[in-house]
């Protein structure tokens, strides 16, 4: 069956260019994640999501940073007057839900600030 | 909070050799553990996973054993193969309500396997 899917898959933006990041999870997934994964560390958690409630945002580094899931499905990541420092790849991950079930990674969006 | 302290990269090491990548953690209660893995050009995968004290996970040959007593989840394989180039990230996950579903991961270690 199909994978959790993001795109664009390569974005480049100038400093201050706004960015959307679109992830499709895996149909019937409840529980939807992002994570940051800079250059040769791990990812970090950003924002987490229930359905289409927001239960955990406190990985999110500035208030440039938002996202949403109105639908309880597809989520997108946005952010506002983009830096050199949030240069990274954004992955989304989904699972059923609780702790019990395994996460499924997307591929990332890779995203650099010029 | 939760952390994830993992061996430093890169290792390099011959065919067959046998592979050991540590990682201890820090948590509150009693995390669920992992390793995961990212191929050259691919995203993250589970590679195996621990939910309680003395439970090894396992898979394609990898094994890892859940130490509570030296909060500890090493990766080990006894003959390793040229595929199993990739980078490893331990990690763990918190038990319990909302807000402890996240993943916590250590920086990775750059694994090469030459023929």
């Amino acid at each position: 069956g199909a994978g959790v899917s993001q795109s664009p898959r390569y974005k480049v933006a100038k400093r201050g260019q706004d960015v959307a990041l679109r992830c499709d999870p895996i149909s019937g997934h409840v529980s939807l994640f992002w994570y940051q994964q800079a250059l040769g560390q791990g990812p970090e958690f950003l924002t987490y999501f229930q359905n289409e409630a927001q239960l955990d945002k406190s990985g999110l580094p500035s208030d440039r940073f938002f996202a949403e899931r109105p639908e309880g499905s597809v989520s997108t990541l946005k952010i506002q007057r983009t830096q050199q420092e949030d240069s990274a790849v954004y992955l989304c991950a989904s699972s059923f839900t609780n702790e019990r079930y395994e996460q499924y990674f997307g591929p990332g969006t890779r995203l650099t600030v010029t | 909070g939760n952390s994830v302290t993992q061996m430093e990269g890169p290792v390099t090491l011959s065919e067959e050799a046998f592979l050991t990548i540590n990682c201890t953690y820090t948590a509150t209660g009693y995390p669920s553990l992992f390793w995961y893995v990212q191929y050259p050009g691919e995203g993250l995968q589970l590679l195996l996973k621990a939910t309680k004290a003395d439970d090894k996970g396992s898979n394609k040959g990898f094994e890892a054993t859940y130490r509570k007593e030296t909060t500890s989840f090493h990766l080990e394989k006894g003959s390793v193969q040229v595929s199993d180039s990739a980078v490893y990230f331990c990690a763990l996950k918190g038990r319990g309500s909302f807000g402890n579903e996240k993943l916590t991961f250590g920086t990775g270690t750059r694994l090469t396997i030459i023929p």
